[in-house]
């Protein structure tokens, strides 16, 4: 099946700094990928849809300024927490469907982040 | 909105019982339906996903889940529990009508294997 990779697994910052995290589709090429968060112990929400050559789409609620995303190619996404914050602190996991009528998606393994 | 309720955050059953997840999905139109596994410090796993046809889906790791549309549930299965299956579990959907292709997930159970 079809591999999506993020990097880096799990991160450690101090407050304030800005956090990068990829997300790549290794064996498809996919225009659109999605982000959620989960807090621990807690469900899977989508952030914001990611979108080859064009804006992201923003859930309700999620500061546009504070997780700037960029779609550069046909196989990565980049989520960058900026001037992260304690609160921030989460698991960041990004998926990329796969064909339309299958409705699949491929999710990454996840990126722990922890803010102190 | 849609949304997908698990009512069960947490269950603990004994190796070798009977398993069954609940979950139920608010929505006129036909979802697609997934349950995904997410053992600790791991990604998401896809169990099994229910588009049309059989109402009786056969997934990986002996698990099954049946489609009910009168009851708007898609519970999962498992007729002996083994040890190895501790873990989160997640319903999730997607609404086939809408563009949107993002998932849904409910909230998650966490299922103990107790020796």
């Amino acid at each position: 099946g079809a591999v999506v990779s993020q990097h880096p697994s799990w991160v450690i910052c101090k407050s304030g700094t800005s956090v990068k995290i990829e997300c790549r589709s290794l064996d498809f090429q996919a225009t659109t990928m999605f982000w959620y968060r989960q807090f621990p112990k807690q469900s899977l929400m989508l952030m914001a849809t990611s979108n080859e050559g064009s804006k992201a789409t923003y859930e309700q609620g999620v500061e546009k300024d504070k997780f700037l995303i960029n779609h550069a190619s046909l196989t990565l996404s980049t989520l960058t927490v900026t001037s992260a914050h304690p609160e921030d602190s989460s698991f960041y996991i990004c998926s990329a469907p796969g064909q339309v009528l299958k409705r699949e998606q491929f999710f990454g393994p996840g990126t722990r982040l922890t803010v102190l | 909105a849609q949304s997908v309720t698990q009512p069960d955050i947490h269950i603990t059953v004994s190796e070798g019982a009977s398993l069954e997840l609940r979950c139920n999905y608010s929505y006129g139109a036909t979802p697609y339906l997934f349950w995904y596994v997410q053992s600790p410090g791991q990604g998401l796993q896809l169990l099994l996903k229910y588009f049309s046809g059989d109402t009786l889906v056969q997934g990986i790791k002996g698990f099954e889940a049946e489609f009910k549309r009168s009851q708007s549930s898609f519970n999962l299965r498992k007729p002996s529990v083994h040890w190895s299956d501790a873990a989160e579990y997640f319903c999730a959907v997607v609404i086939m009508d809408t563009g949107r292709r993002a998932l849904t997930f409910g909230s998650g159970t966490r299922l103990q294997v107790q020796p």
